[in-house]
């Protein structure tokens, strides 16, 4: 059982239909990360969050923080095929700590 | 220009041979990790560095040993590959432990 769950494992939705992925635990982060790995390529830091309830906006993505710091989500709006990709989030339980990684989501958008 | 690459990008390599991976950076960033990648478990630490010759064990480090003689390299070495070694190694860097990690491209190793 890992300490960070993502789901769903996978997700694919056709272009201009909006999606929402979800990273859970039982325990408290101090932050959290979310990254986006394309295929043949290393994870990219797309946002951090680290206050209980904040939202950040990153274009068509929407990230939040949940309330308790247990928790978080990803929701793209409108996704385009260029979203497609492996979205991982990852947390800190401490500042200072190294990040655990949830074990992704995978999302494949269809033109 | 990368602030990290990762050598070799590919690799296929026979039981019992050790092999070295090389993460080097430009950025002058304190923290190095390395990482493997597998369908079903995600990242995996493996082992990180906080300095130069300091080091420490991450999840999964058994059959694998690192060393850092300068702040720019961080190396992992398999020291009798094995075919559960099989996987994807991502190097990361931060300049804050926990905080805005920049990854490598990868490599991809194959033991047969």
């Amino acid at each position: 059982t890992q300490l960070l769950e993502q789901s769903p494992q996978f997700l694919s939705i056709q272009e201009g239909e909006n999606l929402t992925v979800y990273c859970n635990s039982s325990s408290v982060f101090s932050s959290l990360q979310w990254y986006r790995q394309e295929p043949g390529e290393g994870p990219v830091l797309l946002v951090t969050v680290v206050t209980g309830g904040e939202v950040k906006k990153l274009k068509r993505l929407t990230f939040q923080f949940g309330d308790a710091r247990k928790d978080s989500s990803l929701h793209i709006t409108a996704a385009q095929p260029g979203d497609t990709g492996l979205y991982l989030c990852a947390g800190a339980k401490a500042a200072g700590n190294k990040l655990t990684f949830g074990g992704g989501t995978r999302v494949l958008v269809k033109p | 220009d990368a602030g990290i690459t990762q050598s070799p990008r590919h690799k296929v390599t026979e039981t019992g041979t050790p092999v070295t991976l090389r993460c080097h950076q430009t950025e002058n960033h304190r923290y190095m990790y390395w990482y493997r990648q597998d369908p079903g478990h995600g990242l995996r630490l493996i082992h990180y560095s906080y300095g130069v010759k300091d080091t420490d064990k991450g999840e999964v480090s058994d059959g694998y040993s690192v060393s850092r003689s300068k702040t720019e390299d961080f190396l992992l070495t398999l020291e009798s590959a094995t075919s559960s070694q099989t996987s994807v190694y991502f190097c990361a860097i931060s300049g804050v432990q926990g905080y805005g990690y920049t990854f490598g491209s990868g490599t991809r190793l194959t033991v047969v």
